[in-house]
């Protein structure tokens, strides 16, 4: 069935490093793609999207290239800052055959100062 | 800036009391869902409308979970009897799908709910 897998946390950085949170996909047709980010006692706040191939979604710092070829939506950002501290959810769109996002588990990210 | 509100924020129990969860969806979306989070399992959904109509349970216990929409201004998740395995955040989310490429969802602050 669909799925999405995200890499283990958490990832620990120190300020200014840059940041690669690994998402891959299983999917039939060809869906969306999404990342959330969720702070300390709040609920999931969209990041950024992708609907294609191709397409690069970027919001605040934060870039995700959609690879249909190898089926992954990797979370990059140049440079972290202590407030990106926060758990990343990757997910999949709806689609045929599936009503709704379909969600990674999480990867927490710990930026250190 | 229109938001998904859900309350209470948090609540706690006692084994066996009925909960009852609210949610406002935004003005204008035409889709509501219903997720669990926990350590042990994560995110889990639990129920999605669409158009009030729900269209998916199956992620509920249905001997003591049911999930309503009255008006397209209220969606509500009631756990009865509540049980301590039920202790989670319940979150409700909002969204508006206008074609298959063209869909957000918008996550409420949550429910934290503990049952003693």
């Amino acid at each position: 069935g669909d799925s999405v897998t995200q890499m283990e946390g958490p990832v620990t950085l120190s300020e200014e490093a840059f940041l690669t949170i690994n998402c891959t996909y299983t999917a039939t047709g060809y869906p969306s793609l999404f990342w959330y980010v969720q702070y300390p006692g709040e609920g999931l706040q969209l990041l950024l999207k992708a609907t294609k191939a191709d397409d690069k979604g970027s919001n605040k710092g934060f870039e995700a290239t959609y690879r249909k070829e190898t089926t992954s939506f990797h979370l990059e950002k140049g440079s972290v800052q202590v407030s990106d501290s926060a758990v990343y959810f990757c997910a999949l769109g709806p689609d045929t055959g599936r009503r709704a996002l379909t969600f990674g588990s999480g990867t927490r990210l710990q930026v250190q100062p | 800036d229109a938001r998904v509100t859900q309350t209470p924020r948090h609540k706690v129990t006692e084994m066996g009391q009925e909960v009852t969860m609210r949610c406002q969806p935004i003005l204008g979306h035409n889709t509501v869902f219903w997720y669990r989070q926990t350590m042990m399992q994560g995110l889990e959904l639990l129920a999605y409308f669409r158009n009030r109509a729900p269209l998916d349970d199956s992620g509920m216990p249905k001997d003591r979970f049911s999930a309503e929409m009255p008006d397209a201004t209220l969606a509500t998740l009631k756990i009865q009897p509540s049980e301590p395995r039920d202790s989670a955040v319940y979150f409700c989310a909002s969204g508006l799908v206008l074609s298959q490429n063209s869909y957000e969802q918008y996550f409420g602050p949550g429910t934290r709910l503990t049952v003693t």
